[in-house]
């Protein structure tokens, strides 16, 4: 089945601990990318990647960091957690074409993440 | 920027009511336009999309049309059903493949 998995599903953590939510994709799709959900803010892109070793910074990178060894995961960093990183998150990956507008994305199912 | 606004809910509806969420865009150059929806504790998933002016989406009894001249995207459907009952969101696709959302729409449908 192809999908987009994300773990853990739920984390509660303290201020500072480093913490990973792993992303992995089985669709060889080129482009992944993670966003945070809070409401009334929808959702906002923190970073993405177009190939493997290519990253770039999204709306709200700040906090966090990525990396991108293999073409099917995209781990999410928080190095130093602030309670104000306390969201809901979602990676997504896409087949990316050069200067297309119109790939849909598909998204795992969501790391409740809360930081104390 | 580009950005998308839409309307805020809840948005309240008995089953087999008519439904409209209205979505409007700001972006330059030529994006496409999606509807995705979030159902309880899952992930999103799109609903559809239109990727020029004029074109119509549709999936599961949902339409949306990509109006240019009025800068809209707006979601109808002609007889909501309880399972309908999502948040829904408008977003905007760009040509480096980033998705710009809106806020999201909550829908609740009772029988």
């Amino acid at each position: 089945e192809a999908q987009v998995t994300q773990n853990p599903r739920y984390l509660i953590t303290v201020t500072g601990k480093k913490l990973t939510v792993t992303c992995s994709q089985n669709m060889n799709h080129e482009y992944m990318s993670w966003y945070r959900q809070d409401p009334g803010l929808g959702l906002r892109q923190i970073y993405y990647s177009m190939n493997v070793e290519v990253t770039d910074k999204g709306d709200v990178p700040e906090g966090y960091k990525v990396s991108r060894k293999e073409k099917r995961n995209f781990p999410l960093i928080l190095e130093s957690p602030s309670p104000n990183q306390t969201s809901l998150y979602f990676c997504a990956s896409s087949p990316w074409t050069s200067g297309a507008s119109y790939n849909e994305q598909f998204f795992g199912p969501g790391t409740r993440l809360t930081v104390l | 920027g580009d950005s998308v606004t839409q309307m805020e809910g809840p948005v309240t509806l008995s089953e087999e009511a008519f439904l409209t969420i209205n979505c409007t865009y700001t972006a330059t150059g030529y994006p496409s336009l999606f509807w995705y929806v979030q159902y309880p504790g899952e992930g999103l998933q799109l609903l559809l999309k239109a990727t020029k002016a004029d074109d119509k989406g549709s999936n599961k009894g949902f339409e949306a049309t990509y109006r240019k001249e009025t800068t809209s995207f707006h979601l109808e459907k002609g007889s909501v059903q309880v399972s309908d009952s999502a948040v829904y969101f408008c977003a905007l696709g760009t040509d480096t493949d980033k998705l710009i959302f809106g806020t999201g729409t909550r829908l609740q449908v009772f029988p």
